[in-house]
């Protein structure tokens, strides 16, 4: 039973690219909600969402960060023209719905964004 | 903002108990008290909740005052590898955005030999 899966771990992006951040949900979880970690700092919230749903987004800057979790895939968290400040590690967490009660959220092993 | 306080750092020697304290003076009635913690470099990891009983599973227990304004994590044998940084937070067990967890700066526990 494997767990949260994120991919790549590690992603090297030159200023101006674009980085695409990918987290498998863990089998029969439908939630999941992606935080941001940057250096010598706790984790942020950034967005939650279901399957094709949003459900909050408060978390997320303005511009240039987006989510998707389609009916068949991954989720995706996409940056467009990185800038030197998304440099950070990038954890994507799953839950069976939208109460966890009894097991928390499962992390994965979070993708860390170098911007150069 | 995190509800919680958590002193900034503790040390505890191998083999004995890490009795980890947090303050929530101003937690709700339907919020629960979580415990994570965050290895070096990886994911957190989830630990425990409980609500106003004590609870204990095969990682830890959990002690909560009566008032539940505070409560105290405990790593009976605490091992080098349980060195880490612990979080505290308080949320409600329900769907929707109030059931987002809220990082504080948790504690860094170093556990010497």
């Amino acid at each position: 039973n494997a767990g949260v899966m994120q991919n790549p771990r590690h992603l090297v992006r030159r200023r101006g690219q674009e980085a695409r951040l990918r987290c498998s949900p863990m089998k029969g979880h439908s939630h999941v909600y992606w935080y941001r970690q940057l250096p010598e700092e706790g984790l942020k919230f950034m967005v939650y969402l279901q399957k094709e749903n949003i459900i909050d987004e408060s978390g997320m800057p303005k511009e240039r960060f987006s989510a998707e979790f389609p009916k068949e895939g991954p989720s995706i968290l996409r940056i467009q023209q990185v800038v030197r400040g998304d440099s950070a590690a990038y954890f994507c967490a799953s839950s069976p719905g939208p109460a966890d009660s009894y097991y928390g959220y499962t992390f994965g092993s979070g993708t860390r964004l170098t911007v150069v | 903002d995190a509800k919680t306080t958590q002193p900034t750092s503790m040390d505890c020697a191998e083999g004995r108990a890490a009795n980890l304290p947090c303050n929530h003076s101003t937690i709700s009635g339907n919020e629960y008290v979580y415990w994570y913690r965050q290895i070096h470099s990886q994911g957190p990891q989830y630990i425990i909740h409980g609500l106003k009983n004590n609870e204990t599973n095969e990682m830890a227990s959990l002690i909560i005052t009566e008032d539940r304004k505070s409560s105290t994590l405990i790593l009976p044998h605490a091992t080098l590898r349980d060195t880490a940084v612990y979080y505290c937070i308080v949320r409600v067990n329900y769907g929707g955005s109030q059931g987002n967890l809220i990082f504080g700066k948790g504690t860094k526990l170093s556990v010497k030999p």
